[in-house]
This record gives structure tokens, sequence and C-alpha cells, in this order.
């Protein structure tokens, strides 16, 4: 079954512990992207990989790493959380580009962290 | 940045009622997608509008792409329970490529009996 996959599904941790949130994709796609959903605020991007060994900054980057060295897996680093990281994470990945229209996201099923 | 502001935030509705929710920002898009969240999962894709004045229709759900491409609707006819989710909308880059989708701010939809 085409799927993304995210680990872990819950996580309280407390300000400073480092943490790293897997995803992985098994449909090939070259596309990957974490986001951050927040009431009010919506789907909010991370960082971004358009293939391997190539990420970018998304529209709220600071205080998260991420690395691409295969193609099916996006680790999500929080290096020293904080109470403002407390969120619905969520991984996404896509077909880097599609004929006639733009690529669909796929999306896992959320990681809720918070950090107390 | 690109904003893309939903409306209404909140809809409560009892089955078999119809309602619309409305997509708008003051930026063009080149494209323009609808996703439905459920409870305790990611978002799921709908539907994809690229054409000015576009409509589709995927069952009891018409989606209509604004002739300009700033704005977009979703009109739900005779909703059901299961409709139930947040709504959301997503403005797309010329390149077409994922990583220029800007989400909107999410309609909270809930069908009751």
């Amino acid at each position: 079954e085409a799927q993304v996959t995210q680990n872990p599904r819950y996580l309280i941790t407390v300000t400073g512990k480092k943490l790293t949130v897997t995803c992985s994709q098994n449909m090939n796609h070259e596309y990957m992207s974490w986001y951050r959903q927040d009431p009010g605020l919506g789907l909010r991007q991370i960082y971004y990989s358009m293939n391997v060994e190539v990420t970018d900054k998304g529209d709220v980057p600071e205080g998260y790493k991420v690395s691409r060295k295969e193609k099916r897996n996006f680790p999500l680093i929080l290096e020293s959380p904080s109470p403002n990281q407390t969120s619905l994470y969520f991984c996404a990945s896509s077909k880097s580009l599609l004929r006639g229209e733009p690529s669909p996201l796929h999306f896992g099923n959320g990681t809720r962290l918070t950090v107390t | 940045t690109q904003l893309l502001e939903q409306s209404p935030q909140f809809l409560s509705i009892q089955e078999g009622e119809n309602l619309t929710v409305y997509c708008n920002s003051s930026s063009v898009f080149s494209s323009l997608q609808w996703y439905r969240q459920e409870p305790g999962e990611g978002p799921v894709l709908l539907v994809t509008v690229v054409t000015g004045g576009e409509v589709k229709k995927l069952k009891r759900l018409t989606f209509q792409f604004g002739d300009a491409r700033k704005d977009s609707s979703l009109h739900i006819t005779a909703a059901q329970t299961g409709d139930t989710g947040l709504y959301l909308c997503a403005g797309g880059g010329r390149t077409g490529t994922a990583s220029k989708l800007t989400f909107g701010t999410g309609t909270r939809l809930q069908v009751t009996l």
C-alpha cells in the first residue's frame, strides 16, 4: 500500500531534549516536505526537499533541521525543542512534477508533539 | 508571502443542508487544490483546478476556480455526516511543484443528524 509513515504519532518531551521525528515514503517520490499545523494558521511549511541531498527552508524553518540521505526518508530534527514548537507535524511527499497538473501531496498521519 | 483566507472558519449544519466554503487571496495562483482532513489523519486531496473559471464536480461536491485565479469555492449539496472534517485549499505556483503550495487557514465542517 502506497503510504507516508511518520513516527512517533505522539511525543511529549521537555525543553532542550533533542528529538527526531521520522518520515518514510514507499512511492519513490522525489519531493518531500514537513509542515506544522496550528489552530487558525493552517499548514505552514518547515522544510522541503526536491531530491536526495537537496533541502530548502520553508516558511517557518527556525529551530528545525532536516536531512535527505535516501530518497525514501526525510527525518525532522529538533536540536533543542522549546514550548513554541508544540504542534501537530505532518510529513508529505509527491512526484516532483506531473505533466499538466500540479503534483498532489500525500500526507502522513501526523505527529503530535508537546514540549513542556 | 501569498496568503489564502478561508471562510467561514467553522460551520455546523444538519444533514441534508447545502453549504459553500470560500478561499480568497489577493494573489494569483496557477492552480488551486482542495484537501479534506479527518481527525487523526493527514489531509487527502479532493481536487485540483488549473484554469480560471473551471468547475469540477465530485459527486455532491462542486469546486470552482475564480476567473482571475485569485479565489475558489467548494459547494456541498445535501451534506452528509461523512462530510465532516477540515477543508483546506492550497494555491500552487507556476512551476507546478508542491514546494510552492500555499495552504489556506482551513474551514472546519461539522455535519450532524
